[in-house]
Order: C-alpha cells, then structure tokens, then sequence
C-alpha cells in the first residue's frame, strides 16, 4: 500500500529566504508523485509532477523538486520565498497500477513572514 | 477551458438525512475522482469513476456511493447522514492514468 508522510506539519520562513517543504513515500510499485498547494477558501492547485522522466521537476512559481528512489524523497524547494507562497503543501502518491488513486500526505502549512 | 465546477458549494443537512453532490469535469476528461477533507483526517479518497464505472474505491462506509453519466458527469451520495460527515468535498478530474488531477472548489457540507 502506498503512504505519504510530510515531516513537518508546519514551516516558517522569512521572505527572500529558501524553502524546504520534505515529503518522503512508500509505494509498491513505480509511482507518480506531486505536489498541490492549496491557499485558504481556495481549491487545490498543481505544482508539479513526477511521472518517471528526470528525477528534478520543474513547476510553476519557481518551485521545484527532487525525486530520489533511494530516500523514497519527493522534497520540494524554492530558492526564495515571496509573501504569496503562504498556504498549505500537500504531497502527493499515485499507483496506476489499476485505476487512478492519489494518496495525500496530511499537509504542511507555509508561513512567510516579512 | 472551463475547470471543474462542483454544486452546490455550500450545503447544511441534519442528521439522518441523505444528500447529493454533483461534479461537472473538465471537457475530455473521461476519470472523476472524490475527496473528503477534514482537519482531523486530511484529505481521503473516497472513489474513482471512468467511463461510468467506478474503477477504485477508498475505504469510506457503504453510506458513500457515487456514479458516473455518459458525458462524464458525477454525482456522489451519501445517505444516513452522521455529524462526522461535515467536510469539504472536493471533485477532481483527469483525462486518464498517470496524469494530474485538477480539482473543482469543493463542496462545504455541514450536518448539524
């Protein structure tokens, strides 16, 4: 069974300064892997996703992350916090080995302070 | 292109009462799946339908059940309804496997 843990359930950063928001996985087979960020009373929004081409993603608003087989990691990073980058991260495992199922982590919630 | 619509957005029941969600994907995409989320719980999956057949389902009471139409739109009921089911119900679809979900805002029920 596939599971997701977010190792900190909340993060503070100052703006200008980077960001590490840590994910690590475990799935039974090959599995795709994202991250959404969710602002408060709106929807989820795609950050980026994993699908077995490079292991370092590229998403929107200049975050990124790196997929490492051996750490089961997926952490997301961001060279320099902006004030809008404050919400809630979720990291996401999917197994399409039948049908689509995405497993959520249970969330890390960003604050920027000025 | 339209995104994923969800109504109503809000709603407010009373226990014992069952109600009815509906989800409207984005145009193309043949797989809707539902989440259920809670602070206490996160966020859960609750099923996924494709082409009108649910094809994976979350570990949530037979209380739950959804359905997919021919033009890919969604209803998910629940009946009997219990003071725990008060959560925001978030819609997402996909044009198929391996690919990104992109959710729907949600529907807020509250079961007073």
């Amino acid at each position: 069974a596939q599971s997701v843990t977010q190792l900190d359930s909340h993060v503070s950063v100052s703006e200008g300064t980077p960001v590490l928001l840590r994910c690590n996985y475990s799935s039974s087979y090959s599995p795709s892997l994202f991250w959404y960020v969710q602002h408060p009373n709106k929807g989820l929004q795609l950050l980026l996703k994993y699908t077995s081409a490079a292991t370092l993603v590229k998403g929107i608003n200049g975050f990124e992350a790196e997929f490492k087989k051996s750490e089961t990691s997926f952490h997301l990073t961001k060279p320099s916090a902006h004030m809008s980058d404050a919400a809630e991260y979720f990291c996401v495992v999917s197994e399409s080995n039948y049908g689509q199922n995405f497993v959520f982590g249970p969330g890390t919630r960003l604050s920027v302070l000025p | 292109k339209a995104g994923v619509t969800q109504t109503p957005r809000y709603l407010i029941k009373t226990r014992g009462q069952q109600v009815t969600l509906s989800c409207s994907p984005i145009s193309g995409h043949r797989s809707v799946s539902w989440y259920q989320q809670t602070p206490g719980q996160g966020l859960q999956f609750l099923f996924e339908y494709f082409s009108e057949t649910q094809r994976n389902k979350g570990n949530f009471p037979g209380r739950f059940s959804g359905r997919q139409f021919s033009n890919s739109r969604s209803e998910m009921n629940v009946s009997t309804l219990e003071l725990g089911d008060s959560a925001l119900y978030l819609c997402a679809s996909s044009p198929g496997l391996d690919n990104e979900q992109f959710f729907g805002p949600g529907t807020r029920l509250t079961v007073l």
